[in-house]
């Protein structure tokens, strides 16, 4: 039984260029998170995706997007990349939207923006 | 906005010996609480959760205590092993909306067990 997948796993990218990141859930599951995690720091709550529609938001700007897709796998973009944008971005799935159901993490997309 | 912290960044012990990792909580409305370890290169992997209405929990070599009156959360490794060296992440949960879960986070602690 596979876990979540992410892909890439390592990318660099320069300003304003734009990105996008997937993620395929861990079978059985069809609730998405994308959290983003800065060198050093904790993983900060981006959004989440359940039934194909964005059900929670993070503190981040609209450059910001995402799509989940009828098989449950989603997309992260993000536009107009800053430097600041370099981080890891774990995504992280669970079966429905229940608080206690838990939720398993990928291993990340590497992002560096020059 | 209120998140969560850590008392202390690092933390080292000996084998065998056992660990507590320290965490505040600012947010009373917080209901569920997680531990998760995260290894070098690896997404966080869930440890131990426990609910606000709990004040212990216990499972395989780890108990998570919660003082609600402090806002004080901790997680206790017994006979910490070298599998045990990771960074350690506490995370709370707040329900703006009563149904979805957003997690936050703390800013971590690395645990390095020596030989």
């Amino acid at each position: 039984d596979a876990g979540v997948t992410q892909s890439p796993t390592h990318l660099i990218k320069t300003r304003g260029q734009q990105v996008t990141l997937r993620c395929s859930p861990k079978s059985g599951h069809d609730t998405v998170s994308w959290y983003q995690q800065a060198l050093g720091q904790g993983p900060q709550f981006i959004f989440q995706y359940y039934e194909e529609e964005e059900r929670q938001r993070g503190n981040f700007p609209d450059r910001f997007s995402g799509h989940q897709f009828p098989n449950y796998s989603s997309e992260l973009n993000v536009n107009a990349l800053l430097l600041g944008d370099s981080a890891l971005y774990l995504c992280a799935s669970s079966r429905g939207l229940a608080v206690y159901n838990e939720q398993f993490f990928g291993p990340g997309t590497r992002l560096t923006v020059l | 906005g209120e998140s969560v912290g850590l008392h202390l960044p690092t933390l080292s012990v000996q084998e065998g010996d056992n660990s507590i990792i320290n965490c505040a909580y600012s947010n009373s409305a917080s209901d569920y609480f997680i531990w998760y370890k995260q290894e070098s290169g690896k997404g966080p992997q869930f440890i131990i959760d426990i609910r606000s209405n709990m004040d212990k929990r216990q499972g395989q070599r780890v108990t998570v205590l919660l003082n609600k009156t402090v806002k004080h959360l901790s997680l206790q490794i017994a006979a910490t092993q070298p599998g045990d060296s990771a960074v350690y992440f506490c995370a709370e949960n707040v329900e703006p909306s009563g149904s979805a879960r957003q997690l936050t986070f703390g800013s971590g602690t690395q645990l390095t067990v020596l030989p």
